[in-house]
């Protein structure tokens, strides 16, 4: 059974830091992972999808590795800004029916 | 134009009651999901169907059955209800089942009183 811890939970930072939220899964089969937020009562937006055979993603401030062997996935933001305040999931995805488990987030706010 | 949308948004409901969740996706995707969101934020995948096929079914409560009249839409109806069923419910689509970008609706919080 996939087990996905997220660390930090909660994350508070000024604005304009570089930051890393970290991402470790139990088992290493995937097919590929892929990072959301969630904004409070909101559904969720995909923010970077990670194929199995890829060690990183980019997207403007976003970028994404993955390491499938360890089975670690960070996510770095750049400059942040308080509009990046959100809880920020990460989803590993085992097999061809995109069996998908979620960790529980890191909750980020960006203090102007 | 709203990618993948649920109805409705909020439903307060008593024990006992029956009631649907709608979801429909204009995306043109092949596969559906539903997923639930309890009070800690842990959010599991419930159902996921393909092409109107039942492909994945959680331990999930039989008094849960989704219905995909077409690939458009997959609702869920829940029988029974209970106080543990109090949870936001979110709809999400993929292109197939071997493409993985999910979709998200905006969810439904329901309340069982």
């Amino acid at each position: 059974k996939q087990e996905v811890t997220q660390i930090p939970a909660a994350l508070s930072v000024p604005e304009g830091e570089n930051l890393v939220l970290n991402c470790s899964f139990t088992d290493s089969a995937i097919y590929n992972l892929q990072w959301f937020r969630q904004d409070p009562g909101k559904g969720l937006t995909s923010l970077l999808l990670i194929q199995s055979s890829q060690r990183e993603q980019t997207s403007g401030r976003l970028n994404a590795s993955l390491d499938k062997s360890s089975g670690r996935s960070t996510l770095y933001i750049a400059a942040s800004q308080p509009g990046d305040s959100a809880t920020y999931l990460c989803a590993p995805v085992r097999g061809g029916y995109q069996k998908v488990t979620f960790g529980i987030g890191t909750k980020l706010q960006v203090i102007p | 134009d709203t990618a993948v949308s649920q109805t409705p948004k909020y439903l307060v409901t008593q024990m006992g009651n029956d009631k649907s969740i709608k979801c429909e996706q204009n995306l043109g995707h092949d596969t559906m999901y539903w997923y639930k969101q309890d009070s800690k934020k842990f959010l599991k995948i419930m159902f996921s169907y393909n092409n109107k096929e039942l492909i994945i079914n959680e331990t999930v409560p039989n008094r849960f059955s989704p219905k995909s009249p077409d690939k458009a839409h997959l609702n869920l109806h829940i029988n029974s209800l209970e106080l543990g069923d109090s949870a936001v419910y979110f709809c999400a689509s993929s292109q197939n089942r071997d493409t993985y970008e999910q979709y998200f609706g905006p969810g439904t919080r329901l309340t069982v009183t």
